[in-house]
């Protein structure tokens, strides 16, 4: 079946602008988690959300990022007045409920000029 | 708190050889651990994981890991490396206590074999 889709696959932006990046989960995985890889920093866990329950959004490095998911299916997240150490790979994984395992999406390579 | 070392950047063999990438956690109880690939510009793709039972756990690939309570450890191994393993290489974490089910990830580990 269909994997973990995210878009877009590359973003450059300029330094104070917003972007929004896309997720969308295996089908039926009612997990959804936000990571964020960079040089130097590995890799980072920023979100997570598990089906209706408030998102775990103890990762965000500031209040500039954000995320959602609507309908307990597709899920954004956005990085408002964005800044060069923003510049990173942002992938998406998911997972079904009671099964441990987390199947990642290709990812979104965003760089901040 | 839980984490994930591994303790060298690079690994490199000939192919052929066997291959050993290392792995060590700090959990408070049992963990569940597991290994993900990432090749040049492409997203993790999971390897294996240990939840609890053999603790020899054999995953895609070829790729096998032995859970070592004592030690602490979750070592990857191969028999015998292809030079399409050549990849980066991530141990994973999770406390199966914690109410999430976030991962935290090992710094990784580059792999490089050569014909």
């Amino acid at each position: 079946g269909a994997g973990v889709s995210q878009s877009p696959s590359n973003k450059v932006t300029e330094k104070g602008k917003d972007v929004e990046l896309r997720c969308d989960p295996i089908s039926g995985h009612t997990a959804l988690y936000w990571y964020r890889q960079s040089l130097g920093q590995g890799l980072e866990f920023l979100i997570y959300f598990q089906g209706n329950s408030a998102p775990d959004k103890s990762g965000l490095p500031s209040d500039r990022f954000s995320a959602e998911r609507t309908g307990g299916s597709v899920s954004t997240l956005t990085i408002q007045r964005t800044q060069q150490e923003d510049s990173a790979v942002y992938l998406c994984a998911s997972s079904l409920v009671r099964e441990e395992t987390q199947y990642f999406g290709p990812g979104t390579r965003l760089l901040v000029l | 708190a839980q984490s994930v070392a591994q303790p060298e950047d690079q690994v490199n063999v000939a192919e052929g050889n066997p291959l050993t990438v290392k792995c060590t956690y700090s959990v408070s109880g049992n963990p569940y651990l597991f290994w993900y690939v990432q090749y040049p510009n492409r997203g993790l793709q999971f390897l294996l994981k240990y939840i609890t039972g053999d603790n020899l756990v054999k995953g895609s690939y070829g790729f096998e890991a032995e859970f070592n309570k004592s030690q602490t450890s979750f070592h990857l191994k191969k028999p015998s490396a292809l030079v399409s393993d050549s990849a980066l290489y991530f141990c994973a974490v999770r406390d199966p206590r914690s109410n999430d089910y976030k991962l935290s990830f090992g710094a990784g580990t580059t792999v490089t074999v050569r014909a």
